[in-house]
């Protein structure tokens, strides 16, 4: 079955405790992404990546890390998270041809206290 | 990057078809619309994609006119778990976009039994 597997689903950390969010697909998919979802802001793109070892800033990446070493992996790492990082975040991955239909993963709630 | 306005909420009851229009006009000759459906904190999910006509799948209906510069989502015989937010999504390929998904504020369908 295709799909996007995001782990944890959900975390609550402590302002400035290092943490990675994994997001693995298992579509041979070239282009994978991260975004963030707030109420009344829509889904945002944090960072995405076009293959392994490409990664490209979003629109709001501050704050954020990723890497892209293996093409099914596209961790989202917080070096040290602050409470305005609380959100909804979700990885999503495409083939890169025209009109490509993108898959999601399942969502991972943070909260950072 | 074609911008999309759609309504921000629908009401319908069970049983109804909901018709979900999107203006795009815009649009590129190389792009395609895509639907998304997204539940509360759930990932989007891929409803649908056409570029030109009408396109039919198992859940819905794209109705996409000549000038292409607004499309209609058809909902037939809407269900209580039909209610979600839904997106219309215009783009081409992502070598085009710089590897990003633009959702809009999308539109909320309420459906009542």
């Amino acid at each position: 079955e295709a799909q996007v597997t995001q782990n944890p689903r959900y975390l609550i950390t402590v302002t400035g405790k290092k943490l990675t969010v994994t997001c693995s697909q298992n579509m041979n998919h070239e282009y994978m992404s991260w975004y963030r979802q707030d109420p009344g802001l829509g889904l945002r793109q944090i960072y995405y990546s076009m293959n392994v070892e490409v990664t490209d800033k979003g629109d709001v990446p501050e704050g954020y890390k990723v890497s892209r070493k293996e093409k099914r992996n596209f961790p989202l790492i917080l070096e040290s998270p602050s409470p305005n990082q609380t959100s909804l975040y979700f990885c999503a991955s495409t083939s890169l041809g025209t009109g490509a239909e993108a898959f999601f993963g399942q969502g991972t709630r943070l909260t950072v206290v | 990057l074609a911008k999309t306005t759609q309504p921000i909420s629908m009401d319908s009851y069970e049983g109804q078809e909901v018709n979900i229009t999107c203006s795009h006009n815009n649009i590129a000759t190389n792009d395609y619309i895509t639907w998304y459906q997204q539940f509360p904190s759930q990932g989007p999910r891929f409803i649908i994609q056409g570029y030109k006509t009408k396109v039919t799948n198992e859940v819905a209906s794209l109705f996409i006119p000549a000038d292409r510069k607004s499309s209609t989502l058809s909902l037939p015989r809407v269900s209580l778990s039909d209610t979600a937010v839904y997106y219309c999504l215009v783009g081409g390929s992502f070598y085009n976009q710089g590897g990003k998904l633009i959702f809009g504020q999308g539109t909320e369908l309420s459906v009542k039994p």
